[in-house]
């Protein structure tokens, strides 16, 4: 067990529609970063927060943002849904953010769109 | 950029046997390389990692891996597999871009023991 806890664990839901994902960090942990692992794409980094801030963007859409809030958990926001973005989105934390900080990932949430 | 490369898309090993998951990477700088593994619906447990020093990195579960800077390499070594070994393993470079270090992973190596 990483420490890192996301909900829910499956979610099903139709095109065009919106969800939210949630991360709690492990205990102390600053950063927060997403990713995003689906069959044709891999695994890819989207968005990062540091305490509360956005620190970095990867391959993230614009239907798609994130917060992180002052006790630390994030949540991912995905609008406009398409059958694409069906996939299993991780959520990862660290301390901080330097080169060496191992990342920790929690268990990840399964998104069906139909 | 930087990039990691996983040739193998699966690796069959007899249990008992030594493993070897490989991984080579292409960087500007110096590299910084991480070892997952995930398990069937379940997150990527941290297995290794190379910063500096010691070419051989020992990890979690009797896992090994060796850097190698002349081939540009880092593979994952077990001398003794185990079925609960087979997994899905991932190699992944920190890559510094747009103010972060975030990770670049290879395409992951599905390992199978069989017993």
């Amino acid at each position: 067990d990483s420490g890192v806890t996301q909900t829910p664990k499956h979610l099903i839901t139709a095109t065009g529609q919106r969800v939210t994902l949630r991360c709690s960090p492990r205990s102390g942990d600053l950063s927060v970063y997403w990713y995003q692992q689906s069959l044709d794409q891999g695994l890819q980094f989207l968005i990062q927060y540091y305490n509360g801030e956005e620190r970095a963007k990867g391959n993230i859409l614009e239907r798609f943002s994130a917060q992180q809030f002052p006790d630390l958990h994030s949540e991912l926001n995905l609008s406009s849904l398409e059958l694409g973005d069906s996939a299993l989105y991780f959520c990862a934390s660290s301390l901080r953010t330097g080169v060496e900080e191992t990342q920790y990932f929690g268990p990840g949430t399964r998104l069906l769109v139909l | 950029a930087q990039s990691v490369a996983q040739p193998e898309d699966q690796v069959n090993v007899a249990e008992g046997n030594p493993l070897t998951v490989k991984c080579t990477y292409s960087v500007s700088g110096n590299p910084y390389l991480f070892w997952y593994v995930q398990y069937p619906n379940r997150g990527l447990q941290f297995l290794l990692k190379y910063i500096t020093g010691d070419n051989l990195v020992k990890g979690s579960y009797g896992f090994e891996a060796e850097f190698n800077k002349s081939q540009t390499s880092f593979h994952l070594k077990k001398p003794s597999a185990l079925v609960s070994d087979s997994a899905l393993y991932f190699c992944a470079v920190r890559d510094f871009t747009s103010g972060t270090y975030k990770y670049i992973f290879g395409t992951g190596t599905r390992l199978k023991v069989l017993a």
